[in-house]
C-alpha cells in the first residue's frame, strides 16, 4: 500500500469554527490532491499541488485552502467550516501527472460540521 | 461537456457468475481512462489505466478493455470479496492533471 495517511481520521466541529485535515505521504510523490466525495456527487477535486508551495484550484475549492511547505505534507484548511461541508475528504498523491496520472488514495477523514 | 456516465448503478451477482460494468464517457482527446475499486469507509484503490481503443488489461478476476466510446470491466467468476464499488476517472488532453470521476457501480456479490 501507497504510504498516505490523514489525520484526524474522524472530526466533529460545529459551524463556524475553522479545520485543518493533514495528509501525509512517505512515497516522495511530486503531486498531491484533495477530494470530497458525497452521494450523488461522486469525488470532487478540491485543490491540489504540483509542487512544494505550488497550489492549483479544482472543482470545489471555494471555502477551502491548502498548504504544502514541505514534500510530504499536504494541509487542507476550512476557515470557516459549514454543514455543507459535511463529507468525507480524501487525499490522494501522484509520481506523474498526464495520462499518467495514477492517483493513490489516503484512508479518508470523515468530517461532520453540526 | 466532457461526462463519465457507470451503469448500472448497482448489481448484484451470485458467487461465479460472471458479468460486465460499464463507463461511457464523452470527452475530447482520451488520453487515459483509470478504473479503481472502493471498500466501504476506505479510499479508492487503483486497478488499471487503459490508454487507447482496443487495449485489454487484467488482474485476478478482473479484465479491463477499452473502446472510443466506453470500457468494460468484466469479472470472471466472481467471489464474495470482490462486493464493492467499482469507480471509472478519465483524463482528456484539456484537463491538465485533474480527472473526471463516474459516479460508480456497487457491486455485491452473495455467496
Amino acid at each position: 500500500d501507497a504510504g498516505i495517511t490523514q489525520s484526524p481520521r474522524h472530526k466533529v466541529t460545529e459551524t463556524g469554527t475553522p479545520v485543518t485535515l493533514r495528509c501525509h505521504q512517505t512515497e516522495n510523490h511530486r503531486y498531491m490532491y484533495w477530494y470530497r466525495q458525497d452521494p450523488g456527487h461522486g469525488l470532487r477535486l478540491i485543490h491540489y499541488s504540483y509542487g512544494v508551495k505550488d497550489t492549483d484550484k479544482g472543482e470545489v475549492s471555494d471555502g477551502y485552502s491548502v498548504s504544502r511547505s514541505k514534500t510530504e505534507d499536504f494541509l487542507l484548511t476550512l476557515e470557516s467550516a459549514t454543514s455543507s461541508q459535511t463529507s468525507v475528504y480524501f487525499c490522494a498523491i501522484s509520481e506523474k501527472s498526464g495520462s499518467k496520472n495514477e492517483q493513490f488514495f489516503g484512508p479518508g477523514t470523515r468530517l461532520t460540521v453540526l | 461537456e466532457d461526462q463519465v456516465t457507470q451503469s448500472p448503478e448497482a448489481l448484484r451477482l451470485q458467487e461465479g457468475e460472471s458479468s460486465s460494468l460499464n463507463c461511457s464517457y464523452t470527452v475530447s482527446g482520451l488520453r487515459g481512462l483509470f478504473w479503481y475499486r472502493q471498500d466501504p469507509g476506505k479510499g479508492p484503490e487503483f486497478l488499471f489505466t487503459l490508454y487507447s481503443a482496443g487495449e485489454e488489461k487484467e488482474k485476478e478476476r478482473l479484465k479491463a478493455t477499452l473502446t472510443k466510446k466506453e470500457s468494460f470491466l468484466h469479472i470472471t467468476a466472481p467471489k464474495p470479496e470482490d462486493s464493492a464499488t467499482y469507480l471509472c476517472a478519465v483524463y482528456n488532453a484539456g484537463n491538465n492533471r485533474k480527472l473526471i470521476w463516474g459516479l460508480g457501480t456497487s457491486l455485491a456479490v452473495n455467496p
